[in-house]
């Protein structure tokens, strides 16, 4: 089954504890991307990856890493989590250029 | 970042009844797209529009892609209980995909 796979699902974490949110297709795509989705604003892309060693900044890349070392992982990296950054993670996955499948989310609490 | 304005907010409508939501960009789009998110999940993608002035169908959904490239609008003719949810719109260039702020539709029993 085709599928975006985003690990954890729930976290709560404190400020300043560095955390991981995995990212996994099954579907051989070259482009992926992070968003978050906050009350009232949508979804914020923060960053994306055309192929892999390729990564670029979204609308709101601040207080964010990505890797893309392999085609069908893409971790968002959190280096000194802040109250801020709680907030409902998306990572989506497509064929350059074409609508994007997304995971199931990822809900992040940052005490 | 650039968000697209997305209207209306929210929607209160009776079964049978058609639905209409619109998003304007100050900037232009190659690909608009509108997905449907349901409670505890990602957003699911509805209907795809790729060239300007491109009017496309999937089932009951009829979206627009605007001559300026510009803006979009989403039709639901006939509504069911199963269309409860947000609606998003999307402008993708090149890599970078924007989203409007969404439209939550009630159906009013």
């Amino acid at each position: 089954e085709a599928q975006v796979t985003q690990n954890p699902r729930y976290l709560i974490t404190v400020t300043g504890k560095k955390l991981t949110v995995t990212c996994s297709q099954n579907m051989n795509h070259e482009y992926m991307s992070w968003y978050r989705q906050d009350p009232g604003l949508g979804l914020r892309q923060i960053y994306y990856s055309m192929n892999v060693e390729v990564t670029d900044k979204g609308d709101v890349p601040e207080g964010y890493k990505v890797s893309r070392k392999e085609k069908r992982n893409f971790p968002l990296i959190l280096e000194s989590p802040s109250p801020n950054q709680t907030s409902l993670y998306f990572c989506a996955s497509s064929v350059q250029g074409q609508p994007q499948h997304f995971g199931d989310g990822t809900r992040l609490s940052i005490l | 970042g650039q968000q697209l304005n997305q209207s209306p907010q929210s929607m209160f409508i009776q079964e049978g009844e058609d639905v209409s939501m619109n998003c304007t960009s100050s900037s232009i789009f190659n690909t608009w797209l509108w997905y449907k998110q349901d409670p505890g999940e990602g957003p699911v993608l509805l209907i795809a529009l790729y060239k300007a002035g491109e009017l496309t169908s999937n089932g009951r959904l009829t979206a627009q892609f605007g001559i300026t490239r510009k803006d979009s609008f989403l039709n639901i003719s006939a509504s069911i209980p199963s269309d409860v949810g947000i609606y998003f719109c999307a402008g993708l260039l090149v890599g970078k995909l924007t989203f409007g702020t969404g439209t939550r539709l009630t159906i009013i029993p």
